[in-house]
């Protein structure tokens, strides 16, 4: 068991440009989900994906966030024409399945939007 | 929609002594888990402790222990023999209906001084 793993750690891009951030859960797990943190904020759920299917989706997920799960295991998440307002922390959590199984959290992506 | 509160942004705590952090939620449904998990500086989130709701029973990890009082929505972390090591942001968490993806609270920041 390695642990939840994000790749980047950082990323700092200029405005209106995309960024791609990738998760790689632990492997027995099925669920896997993104969170966004601002400073001072706890962690805002994303979307959350069980296995493939991408089941639910935030209203803070808009049409520039896009995320994928193409075959179950690791996840990316897109975002298209960037803005100030998008920096914050992406955290990856993956789990297995049931109420009362808990999430473990990756590092996290640092996102600076210059 | 679940709320999550966290009303103390700080606490302080000297080592060895016993602190009290408090969290309420708001919620319809009826059975349910609570979480409490620790974001220490620059590192990844972990799950402290816990919490079935249809358990009478307090649930505790070691120095980590909760006072649950369902009827009032109240789910309070004590830790005992506080050491500097538990310095981290603490966030109370609650499912969303579904049992899907966590609300969390604002986080309370830990202090621990010798």
């Amino acid at each position: 068991d390695t642990g939840v793993s994000q790749n980047p750690r950082h990323k700092i891009t200029k405005r209106g440009q995309n960024v791609t951030f990738r998760c790689d859960p632990i492997s027995e797990h099925n669920r896997l989900y993104w969170y966004r943190q601002t400073l001072g904020q706890g962690p805002e759920f994303l979307t959350y994906f069980q296995n493939e299917a991408q089941l639910e989706k935030s209203r803070l997920l808009s049409d520039r966030f896009s995320a994928e799960r193409p075959k179950g295991s690791f996840s990316t998440l897109e975002i298209q024409r960037t803005e100030q307002g998008d920096s914050a922390m992406y955290l990856c959590a993956s789990s297995l399945d049931g109420p009362n199984q808990p999430q473990h959290f990756g590092d996290g992506t640092r996102l600076s939007i210059l | 929609a679940q709320t999550v509160t966290q009303s103390q942004p700080e606490m302080s705590v000297q080592e060895a002594e016993t602190v009290t952090l408090s969290c309420t939620y708001d919620t319809s449904e009826s059975d349910y888990y609570l979480f409490w998990y620790k974001q220490p500086p620059s590192r990844q989130m972990i799950l402290v402790i816990r919490q079935e709701a249809y358990k009478q029973q307090n649930a505790t990890e070691n120095r980590f222990s909760v006072n649950f009082q369902k009827a009032a929505k109240s789910f309070s972390l004590k830790i005992s023999d506080s050491q500097l090591g538990d310095a981290a942001m603490y966030f109370c968490a609650f499912p969303n209906s579904g049992y899907s993806t966590l609300t969390f609270g604002k986080g309370t920041m830990l202090l621990v001084s010798p």
